[in-house]
């Protein structure tokens, strides 16, 4: 057990919906990662928050975003849901900042029909 | 911007085979980092390499770091079943740790 902790474990939902996807960070820990992983694409970084403040923006597409509250859980917003957003969304947290050891939590398996 | 390249994309051994995967960065590295995900599982940090030329191990792993800091390396001395999963680079750039697309390895017994 990281740590981290996600919620929903599996999400399915059609196309053209909204999801919110939510994250809490290992106690302690200031800086929150989100990555999506599809099986053709790896591992993909899209977002990094920092005690509340984006910190580093990878591929996030325009239809997501993300937030960082002051109690430093994070949710990912996704939007306008297409077949191809279908994949797991991990969230990470570590101490720090990007160079420190990343935490994953367990995962959310989302499935858009 | 960074890219972090690693290979084979896959590789099925008999357990008691060495297994090793490498990992190449597009730009200088400050660090590497070595994580592992088992089927159906979340990465797991294993490693993180810091120095020129470092080499570290844990057990029957050996994680080397190049005198270049821009690729990597990951041996496996005598797979075991426990080994299958999928390992992943990552290479810390400036700002962003960006992983490698991972190698699977598959053991059978």
């Amino acid at each position: 057990d990281s740590g981290v902790t996600q919620t929903p474990k599996h999400l399915i939902t059609a196309t053209g919906q909204r999801v919110t996807l939510r994250c809490s960070p290992r106690s302690g820990d200031l800086s929150v990662y989100w990555y999506q992983q599809s099986l053709d694409q790896g591992l993909q970084f899209l977002i990094q928050y920092y005690n509340g403040e984006e910190r580093a923006k990878g591929n996030i597409l325009e239809r997501f975003s993300a937030q960082q509250f002051p109690d430093l859980h994070s949710e990912l917003n996704l939007s306008s849901l297409e077949l191809g957003d279908s994949a797991l969304y991990f969230c990470a947290s570590s101490g720090q900042g990007a160079r420190d050891t990343q935490y994953f939590g367990p995962g959310t398996r989302l499935t858009v029909l | 911007g960074q890219q972090v390249m690693q290979i084979p994309q896959y590789q099925h051994v008999q357990e008691g085979e060495d297994f090793t995967t490498y990992c190449n960065s597009s730009t200088t590295l400050s660090n590497i980092q070595w994580y592992k995900q088992r089927p159906g599982g979340h990465p797991v940090f294993l490693i993180q390499l810091v120095k020129s030329g470092e080499v570290k191990k844990q057990k029957r792993l050996t994680f080397q770091f190049g005198e270049a800091k821009k690729n990597s390396s990951l041996h496996i001395t005598a797979t075991q079943t426990t080994d299958v999963g999928t390992y992943f680079c990552a290479g810390q750039g400036y700002s962003t740790l960006t992983f490698g697309k991972g190698t699977m390895l598959l053991v059978s017994p």
